[in-house]
């Protein structure tokens, strides 16, 4: 069965430190992936996606994931957290399959302190 | 501008009560979706449409049912809402080429 994994519900970052959160997934057929954030009171917004491209991919605020296939991983950073970078993180998985099935991640809450 | 809306945004409703949430979309998208997010358990699909006419169900159905009468679009509707429907809605739509999803601002529903 397919799944997502969000290592950590709740990470904490000092402004200016990296961040890293973590997604790990299962699937029986190549995937498409996708990192969402959601702010407070608002719907989610695309950070950034993998659709078997170039396995390093860089989103919107900073944002890069990289696929890692062997790790069946696609973990998100950014070199230095800003204030406004606190939000819900979510990793998605859509099947490359016929059908609309895309699996989140229970999420994961980044704090950002000053 | 490219958008879904979902309304209402809040309600607070009682058990057994019929309610219906909706959803449009203006970017002429096949495909459109209804998830539930819950503390701790990230967004479940309820039910999608990949086309007018057109319904599948999701991973958490129960309770609840839809319609694609028109493309743009698709309501969710409650029968007889219990407590345990109380949640965060969103409706979310995609074109064909299945990559990224356009969703909604949200729907926070409460079932007293």
């Amino acid at each position: 069965a397919q799944s997502v994994t969000q290592l950590g519900s709740h990470v904490s970052v000092s402004e200016g430190a990296l961040v890293l959160l973590r997604c790990n997934y299962s699937s029986s057929v190549p995937p498409y992936l996708f990192w969402y954030v959601q702010y407070p009171n608002q719907g989610l917004q695309l950070l950034l996606k993998y659709t078997s491209a170039a396995t390093l991919v860089k989103g919107i605020n900073g944002f890069e994931a990289e696929f890692k296939k062997s790790e069946t991983s696609f973990h998100l950073t950014k070199p230095s957290a800003h204030m406004s970078d606190a939000a819900e993180y979510f990793c998605a998985v859509t099947l490359n399959t016929g059908g609309f099935k895309t699996i989140f991640g229970a999420g994961t809450r980044l704090f950002v302190k000053a | 501008e490219a958008q879904v809306t979902q309304n209402p945004r809040y309600l607070i409703t009682v058990t057994g009560k019929k309610l219906t949430v909706t959803c449009s979309q203006n970017m002429n998208h096949e495909y459109m979706s209804w998830y539930r997010q819950d503390p701790g358990l990230g967004l479940r699909q309820i039910y999608y449409s990949m086309n007018v006419e057109v319904t599948d169900k999701g991973d958490v159905p129960e309770g609840y049912k839809v319609s694609r009468k028109e493309k743009r679009n698709f309501p969710l509707i409650l029968e007889s809402p219990s407590p345990n429907q109380t949640s965060l809605y969103f409706c979310a739509s995609r074109n064909r080429d299945r990559t990224e999803a356009f969703f909604g601002q949200g729907t926070r529903l409460t079932v007293v």
